[in-house]
Formats: structure tokens, sequence, C-alpha cells
């Protein structure tokens, strides 16, 4: 099982500051992803990272690939109270036959306070 | 429709009690998972469904017995379950779409508490 890192755990900070949320692994990944999830609620899909280098860039969110596709960040501009949330980084093998074994990082959980 | 829908939403039972949780998917999706989440964990890959033959098994517990009907439709049969299982049960499906194109659709879950 490729094992994921995430830092940090918890993240509180004030409406309109930055942020950024790192994910590790010891691994080469051919892919990784971010999702985001709300209480009571399945992760929701932000960006899928497939390219070492690559820069993705979703409104406020980007986020980056490393060159090696061990790690990958995630970086909040001007963070919103719409941004709280559990923000998850997972990544697996292709089974071959149509699936994925995704494995997730432990989370960051942030909380924008107004 | 791009849902995954899950029931029930939640879902208490005793350790002796037979339940069942259902996940529907409209997609064409043909790979079906199920994930465990415990509270203020990340989501643990118990089983997948793909072209509805069972692929893998994270080795877990006889009590959790999956079954998929049809392409679109996933069952997790629970059977003297234990308190430790209580969690949040989540379904999820995917599309093909190759080894670096992966995507995941998720139900909003069943919390299932056992007393």
């Amino acid at each position: 099982t490729q094992l994921l890192e995430q830092s940090p755990q918890f993240l509180s900070i004030q409406e309109g500051e930055n942020l950024t949320v790192y994910c590790n692994s010891s691994s080469v990944f051919s892919s990784l992803q971010w999702y985001r999830q709300e209480p009571g609620e399945g992760p929701v899909l932000l960006v899928t990272v497939v390219t070492g280098g690559e820069v993705k860039k979703l409104k406020r969110l980007t986020f980056q690939f490393g060159d090696a596709r061990k790690d990958s960040s995630l970086h909040i501009t001007a963070a919103q109270p719409g941004d709280t949330g559990l923000y998850l980084c997972a990544g697996g093998p292709y089974s071959g036959a149509g699936s994925y074994q995704l494995t997730f990082g432990k989370g960051t959980k942030l909380s924008v306070i107004p | 429709d791009t849902e995954v829908t899950q029931t029930p939403k939640h879902l208490v039972m005793g350790m002796t009690n037979k339940k069942s949780l259902k996940c529907e998917q409209h997609m064409g999706h043909r790979a079906m998972y199920w994930y465990k989440q415990k509270a203020k964990k990340p989501p643990e890959l118990m089983f997948v469904y793909s072209y509805e033959k069972l692929s893998i098994n994270e080795s877990v517990p006889s009590r959790f017995s999956p079954e998929c009907p049809n392409s679109s439709l996933l069952n997790l049969h629970l059977h003297a379950l234990q308190p430790e299982d209580s969690a949040l049960y989540l379904c999820a499906s995917s599309q093909d779409r190759g080894p670096t194109n992966e995507k995941l659709f998720f139900g909003s879950g069943t919390q299932l508490s056992v007393l």
C-alpha cells in the first residue's frame, strides 16, 4: 500500500488569509487527487494532477504535483468561510480491470473564521 | 444524473441484527466501491467491484458481505456487527478512464451505529 502523509492535520485561519496544505509520500504516483469533504457527506473530487511539476488552478485554489510525482500541495488564496471542510489527498494504482485502488491521506481539517 | 444514492442515510442496529446498505448509480460506471470512514479519519477501502465481479477485498471481516446484483447496484450485508463497526459507510463509483484519469463519485454515506 502506498502511504500518503498530509500536513497540517488541523488549520484554523481568519477569512482572507492564505494557506498551504501538503501531501507527501515515499512512493511515486502516476497521479494524485484532491478531494473536499463536508460533515455528513461523501468526498467530492476537486482535481487530479498527472504530470510531474504540473500546476492546476481552480478559482482561488492552486494545486501542484511535485517533479518526482511523490508529493503535492494545495494552496488557497484569500480563504473564505465556504472553504471550511476536510481536504483529502488520494492516490493509488489502477487495477487494469477498470477500477482504482485509492488510498487517502489522513486529511487536513480547515476552519475559516469570518 | 451524476449521483450515487445511498440508503438508508442513518442506521442503528443491535449486534444480533441483520441489515443491508444499498447503493445505486445510473452513470454507467462499471466499478463500484465500499469505503468505511471512522470519525475524524480518512475513508478506508473495503471492497471493489469491477464489471460486477469482486476484484478487491481489503481483508474485511466476514460479518460484512458485499453483493453486486447488477452494474447499477451495490449492497453491503451486515450481520453480527460489533460496536467498533460504527462508522460512515461510503459507496463510490467510477468509469474506466485509464490509469491516470481516475475520478470517483461518492454517495453521501450511511451513518451506522451498532449498539
